[in-house]
């Protein structure tokens, strides 16, 4: 079976610091893949997704980035965090077609 | 580009009355997906439907798509305390693009 793999669940860091959120999938191959943010109360935000290796469309510009150096690995990346990256950042990976989209567990990043 | 309009926002009952949440698309959509995420945790998949005009039922939860399959609405009877959490829907407008997320409805439940 299928299961995604999102770490560290919380996650603290200073204003300017980087960061690196990995995410991995096993038991597919070729997925699609996505990285959201959610504000407390709020929705989910797209911030990126691919569709192969090497492969990323960014939704919304901001400080972040994203890679697939892997078919099943993606990686969220800032090289210098803001006060508003603050919230709940959600992979999630999708096979072709109709299928549903299955979330990771999250990381809770906190800037300070 | 494609956008998914969820109502009401944020929606508080007393255990035991009904709740519904509704989904509007503003192009026709392929499918349709409701998502339940629980206070603290990540959404998880409920439900798909495809066809026009279709109910799905799961034990208290009944699921419509429109007949021009822009439109979906999901509704609980008699809801519980373990129903508290966010409802998304996400709209596709062909098969294989990717899915559109409305800003979900949060349901807390009063015992």
């Amino acid at each position: 079976s299928q299961t995604i793999h999102q770490w560290p669940a919380t996650l603290v860091q200073p204003v300017g610091s980087p960061l690196s959120l990995e995410c991995t999938v096993e038991g597919t191959s070729n997925p699609n893949l996505y990285w959201y943010r959610q504000a407390a109360g709020r929705g989910l935000q797209l911030l990126f997704y691919s569709v192969g290796i090497g492969q990323i469309s960014s939704e919304v510009p901001q400080n972040l980035s994203a890679s697939r150096p892997q078919d099943r690995q993606f990686i969220l990346s800032s090289k210098k965090l803001l006060l508003s990256d603050s919230g709940f950042y959600l992979c999630a990976w999708r096979g072709g077609g109709n299928q549903p989209q299955h979330f990771g567990d999250g990381t809770r990043l906190s800037i300070l | 580009g494609q956008q998914v309009m969820q109502i009401p926002q944020y929606q508080h009952v007393q255990e035991g009355e009904d709740f519904t949440t509704y989904c509007n698309s503003s192009t026709t959509l392929s499918n349709i997906q409701w998502y339940k995420q629980r206070p603290g945790g990540h959404p998880v998949f409920l439900i798909q439907l495809v066809k026009s005009g279709e109910v799905k039922k799961q034990k208290r939860l009944t699921f419509q798509f429109g007949e021009a399959k822009k439109n979906s609405s999901l509704h609980i009877t008699a809801t519980q305390t373990t129903d508290v959490g966010t409802y998304f829907c996400a709209g596709q407008e062909t098969s294989g693009s990717r899915l559109t997320f409305g800003e979900g409805t949060q349901l807390t439940v009063n015992p």
